[in-house]
């Protein structure tokens, strides 16, 4: 079993859609979790970092749920700039705190 | 935000050449420093951890002696592939981490394209 394992996709929405990924992750002493954004060919930027009381930043939202060792990340208002792929990542307790990364999931916003 | 540069962004070289790829952080101090490698349609890959002043520390089935690992000081990390083969084409990316900051999440550098003919 994978240490982070998310659905490869891709997700193929309209402008405006909203869309929800999930990611599940292993390690149940896993101490800090994030999403990252990697454009075609390019490095991957901070999205934003997941908490258990959620967090939302503009059309962004992001959930963890440590008893499921699940975590989502839900775009509303879809733009045609969001398309990329969603890396889930997951930093293991006791692993030196290297981060480990999910194989990614591909978005397509169409018009 | 943090900075991390990373250069050259792209290589082409012929099999049998080192290829010398510096990350830097700008405008913070990164006492680990991360070196990843990403296939097409694959994940990254942790190949190494790069300690200043220290040896690296390298994941396992990466080999330490073809990918050479500096960390000279707070602001740069250089990794060497030597003596590139085809097979080590790949996206080569580093990530640095704030000094006192072991929960945060990494900076990237814009990563280097390494093709090898």
């Amino acid at each position: 079993r994978k240490e982070v394992e998310q659905d490869p996709g891709p997700f193929n929405v309209p402008e405006g859609a909203t869309v929800a990924f999930n990611c599940t992750y292993s390690n149940s002493a896993s101490q800090s979790f994030f999403w990252y954004r990697q454009d075609c060919r390019k490095e991957p930027k901070l999205l934003m970092s997941v908490y258990s009381s959620g967090n939302e930043d503009g059309r962004f939202t992001a959930q963890l749920n440590r008893a499921s060792q699940y975590i989502s990340l839900l775009i509303r208002d879809s733009k045609l700039s969001d398309s990329a792929t969603y890396l889930c990542v997951v930093n293991f307790t006791g692993g030196g705190n290297k981060l480990t990364f999910g194989t990614g999931t591909q978005l397509k916003v169409e018009l | 935000g943090a900075v991390v540069s990373q250069h050259p962004s792209w290589v082409i070289c012929k099999s049998g050449t080192s290829v010398k790829i510096e990350c830097r952080s700008l405008d913070f101090q990164a006492t680990t420093m991360f070196w990843y490698r990403q296939f097409p349609k694959q994940s990254l890959m942790l190949m190494a951890t790069s300690n200043e002043g220290s040896k690296a520390t390298y994941e396992q089935g990466v080999e330490k002696d073809k990918f050479l690992i500096n960390h000279a000081s707070l602001t740069l990390s250089t990794l060497t592939v030597t003596s590139a083969h085809p097979e080590d084409s790949s996206f080569y990316i580093c990530s640095a981490r704030a000094t006192g900051s072991s929960n945060q999440p990494q900076h990237f550098g814009d990563g280097t394209r390494l093709s090898i003919l």
